[in-house]
């Protein structure tokens, strides 16, 4: 059965630290995997996109990385900010074009 | 930027009740969806629309009809709500390329008492 798994379910980290959230995905044929940012009371927003040849991709302080071989995708916020938190999902597209979605990892920063 | 929007931020509706709920998109887009998100669960997809008057069952259809008479334009129906419908309601739209990202509105919180 094609899943996505995040962890951690959820995260809370002190401004100007690092994390990185991890996705696990079983999905096959995989076409890319896309990471989306979820703030409170909105919808979700794409932050980037990788596809299979893809192994890192950067967009401002968020760095996504994927690997193929063993099914793994992270995203890695660097110096981290109050605005960063939010829900982040990750998104897996077979190449049919359905999206299995992960549950989520909900970062908390504080000051 | 592409725009989405819901027609209502929050709902409160009886069980029984017949409920619309609207989504608007300004981009062209072809494919809409609609999805709802609970904790625990992520996004689970209702029903898609790949054009106009063309629509096809997601992964949790019960309970639940669209319309899509215009391109821009995609509605959910609860034909008799239950509490069971409470949930947050997302739509969205695309391109129909592969690689394109979805355009989310902003949800509507349906409550159903």
């Amino acid at each position: 059965k094609n899943q996505v798994e995040q962890s951690p379910q959820s995260l809370i980290i002190l401004e100007g630290k690092n994390c990185t959230l991890q996705c696990n995905y079983t999905v096959s044929p995989f076409s890319n995997l896309r990471w989306y940012k979820q703030d409170t009371g909105r919808g979700p927003v794409s932050l980037t996109i990788m596809t299979f040849s893809e192994n890192t991709k950067s967009n401002g302080r968020y760095t996504a990385t994927l690997d193929a071989d063993t099914k793994q995708s992270s995203l890695h916020i660097t110096a981290s900010q109050l605005s960063d938190s939010a829900s982040y999902i990750c998104v897996v597209s077979e190449s049919t074009g359905k999206l299995i979605f992960g549950q989520g990892t909900t970062l908390q920063v504080k000051p | 930027d592409v725009k989405v929007t819901q027609s209502s931020r929050y709902l409160v509706k009886r069980t029984g009740e017949k409920v619309f709920l609207e989504c608007v998109q300004d981009m062209d887009h072809e494919n809409m969806f609609w999805y709802r998100q609970d904790p625990g669960l992520g996004l689970r997809l209702i029903y898609f629309s790949y054009d106009v008057k063309m629509k096809e069952k997601g992964d949790i259809p019960e309970g639940y009809s669209v319309s899509r008479e215009k391109k821009e334009r995609f509605s959910l129906i609860l034909e008799s709500a239950s509490t069971n419908q409470t949930s947050m309601y997302l739509c969205a739209s695309s391109l129909s390329t592969l690689n394109s990202p979805l355009h989310f509105g902003n949800g509507t919180r349906l409550t159903v008492t």
